[in-house]
């Protein structure tokens, strides 16, 4: 089945505790993407990759980190989360070029930093 | 891309027809009409897309006007799972469109 998986779907953390939020895709595709969903705000994306080991920011990169050693994989890292980052987050994958159709979300994860 | 208006909600009877009206008068010749939703919370999923002709797929249909400035997303016989926030789209189909930019959306509650 097509999928895009996050892990942990649910985390509660402290300010200042490194932690990685894990996205895995198994359709092959090249475009990966972060977007966090606040209330009012809507979907905003934070980074994006087009293929392995090319990552750029999306509109709210601060304090986000990620990277795409491989295709499948695109983990989003928070050095030293604060408790402006607590949000519900999702990546989304996609086809590059041509008529891709739709992209694909993970469930999200929902993430609140004390 | 180009901006949308889409209604804040709309309230639909189950088994009827749910039309959801975009307005996207500046798109431009390259981009496309997508549509996606969201039920509370989950993760945002893939409808339908297209470019000036209408288009149908298991889960809705898609009418383009033929002046292409606005669409409507349609649901033939909406069941309460569709309750949902759905979003108008409008991109360009290639890789060099960074990221989907979603609106506000239109809240669809479908009545038993």
């Amino acid at each position: 089945e097509a999928q895009v998986t996050q892990n942990p779907r649910y985390l509660i953390t402290v300010t200042g505790k490194k932690l990685t939020v894990t996205c895995s895709q198994n359709m092959n595709h090249e475009y990966m993407s972060w977007y966090r969903q606040d209330p009012g705000l809507g979907l905003r994306q934070i980074y994006y990759s087009m293929n392995v080991e090319v990552t750029d920011k999306g509109d709210v990169p601060e304090g986000y980190k990620v990277s795409r050693k491989e295709k499948r994989n695109f983990p989003l890292i928070l050095e030293s989360p604060s408790p402006n980052q607590t949000s519900l987050y999702f990546c989304a994958s996609s086809l590059m070029g041509g008529l891709t159709g739709g992209a694909f979300f993970g469930q999200g994860t929902r993430l609140t930093v004390v | 891309d180009a901006k949308t208006t889409q209604p804040t909600s709309m309230d639909c009877a189950e088994g009827r027809a749910a039309n959801l009206p975009c307005n996207h008068s500046t798109i431009s010749g390259n981009e496309y009409v997508y549509w996606y939703r969201q039920i509370h919370s989950q993760g945002p999923q893939y409808i339908i897309h297209g470019l000036k002709n209408n288009e149908t797929n298991e889960m809705a249909s898609l009418i383009i006007t033929e002046d292409r400035k606005s669409s409507t997303l349609i649901l033939p016989h909406a069941t309460l799972r569709d309750t949902a926030v759905y979003y108008c789209i409008v991109r360009r189909s290639s890789g060099s469109a960074r990221q989907l930019t979603f609106g506000s959306g239109t809240q669809l509650t479908v009545l038993p």
